[in-house]
């Protein structure tokens, strides 16, 4: 099986400071896309960031940032001057193959916000 | 726009018994993805819906079923519950079309527990 690896069961990083979360993922597909989804308390799955595999510019979204290694096949999240509202389970999540697989999905990091 | 919405929120259902999930997606997405999370599987993807039709399934049983109606609502239907099918049961919807996946939006979940 395809999988996407999350290295980083949890993470803490001081108020306003930046925190970089790992994510490798395993592919034979050349057209993919690369998606971080946070999960707050509520439960509820909320888009971060996307990256297209053909794009060589990493995306940016506000404080979020990616770094994408495509030969390493490697993704991380930048998050910038964290907020308390930040502290959530991080998804990292590989869409490929048509989507005959759907997103799949790491197991997750659990980011703490110290105030 | 509406986002997703999924009904119910919680249930509670007895082994053997059958449950019904429904999803309506955000106004103008044909594609309704659904996915299991449990703490020892993660998220997992079940299937999707596009046009009324399944696209791509994913490594369940043929307890777990589903279908979209002509609005794009889905539902999702597990018979003979086993107590492993005791999850949080996510629904997705996407713009996907042409074979584009774009990025998912998720609804706020179901939580099943199966006594």
């Amino acid at each position: 099986a395809q999988t996407v690896t999350q290295s980083q069961p949890e993470m803490s990083v001081q108020e306003a400071e930046t925190v970089t979360l790992s994510c490798t993922y395993d592919t034979s597909e050349s057209d993919y896309y690369l998606f971080w989804y946070k999960q707050p308390p509520s439960r509820q799955m909320i888009l971060v960031i996307r990256q297209e595999a053909y794009k060589q510019q990493n995306a940016t979204e506000n404080r979020f940032s990616v770094n994408f290694q495509k030969a390493a096949k490697s993704f991380s999240l930048k998050i910038s001057d964290s907020q308390l509202g930040d502290a959530a389970m991080y998804f990292c999540a590989r869409y490929s193959g048509g989507g005959a697989d759907g997103l799949t999905f790491g197991k997750g990091t659990h980011l703490i916000i110290q105030p | 726009k509406a986002g997703v919405t999924q009904t119910p929120r919680y249930l509670i259902k007895t082994r053997g018994q059958q449950v019904t999930l429904s999803c309506s997606p955000i106004s103008g997405h044909r594609s309704v993805s659904w996915y299991q999370q449990t703490p020892g599987q993660g998220l997992q993807f079940l299937f999707e819906y596009f046009s009324e039709t399944q696209r791509n399934k994913g490594n369940f049983p043929g307890r777990f079923s589903g279908r979209q109606f002509s609005n794009s609502r889905s539902e999702m239907n597990v018979s003979t519950l086993e107590l492993g099918d005791s999850a949080l049961y996510l629904c997705a919807s996407s713009p996907r079309d042409r074979g584009y996946p774009y990025e998912q939006y998720f609804g706020p979940g179901t939580r099943l527990t199966v006594t």
